[in-house]
């Protein structure tokens, strides 16, 4: 079974930094393009970075491009979203999700999320 | 950047067809993709490559694609359909890579 798991979560004041982890399992994870989509309190879907399948090309919404990094361990089959410089627009529930083709297909796996709060 | 336009919100009686809409320029000519999102839940994949239903999904879900509008139609509407649904979209010629609609909140009456 295909597990998708986000930890890091919490709350932090703006200008802070926080490493959100997603633990994945039940596939071969070196094998899939992962991707970090963000949602806002009430708000909807926002797609925040992508990475490929070893981790040498990466890609980012301009909102986060230069504050957030985006990284994956294969070997430990965790897929990592450095944030940087946050602020209060960061607050939402992040969620990883698997790419079921190459990088530009459907999210096929999300994992439950994890709450990012900026706030002073 | 490109943009998906869908209804804020879209009513339908239980057994009745709910069709939810989900603009952009020339739609027709990129893979459409369709989310179920349940309260306090994470995204479900509905209908990926505009029409195609994963497995586990009831085939009264279906999509279609054409034009600048693409449609995702759930027939004989149950009460657990209640949900908001996403379209979304690759577009490499977006800032944005992967552009979600701004999503559908679909009510059974």
């Amino acid at each position: 079974e295909v597990q998708l798991v986000e930890s890091g979560g919490g709350l932090v004041q703006p200008g802070g930094s926080l490493r959100l982890s997603c633990a994945a399992s039940g596939f071969t994870f070196s094998s899939y393009w992962m991707h970090w989509v963000r949602q806002a309190p009430g708000k909807g879907l926002v797609w925040v970075s992508r990475i490929n399948s070893d981790g040498s090309s990466t890609s980012y919404a301009d909102s986060v491009k230069g504050r957030f990094t985006i990284s994956r361990d294969n070997a430990k089959n965790t897929l990592y979203l450095q944030m940087n410089s946050l602020r209060a627009e960061d607050t939402a529930v992040y969620y990883c999700a698997r790419d079921s083709g190459g990088g530009n297909s459907d999210f096929d796996y999300w994992g439950q999320g994890t709450l990012v709060t900026v706030s002073s | 950047s490109y943009v998906l336009t869908q209804p804020p919100s879209v009513s339908v009686a239980p057994g009745k067809t709910a069709r939810i809409t989900c603009g952009g320029n020339n739609i027709g000519s990129k893979s459409v993709h369709w989310y179920q999102q349940k309260p306090g839940q994470a995204p479900v994949l509905v209908i990926y490559y505009d029409s195609d239903r994963p497995s586990g999904i009831p085939e009264r879900f279906s999509g279609s694609n054409s034009g600048n509008t693409a449609t995702l139609t759930i027939s004989r509407v149950e009460a657990g359909d209640e949900a908001d649904y996403y379209c979304q979209v690759w577009d490499s010629s977006s800032d944005h890579y992967v552009v979600f609609g701004g999503g559908t909140k679909l009510t059974v009456l």
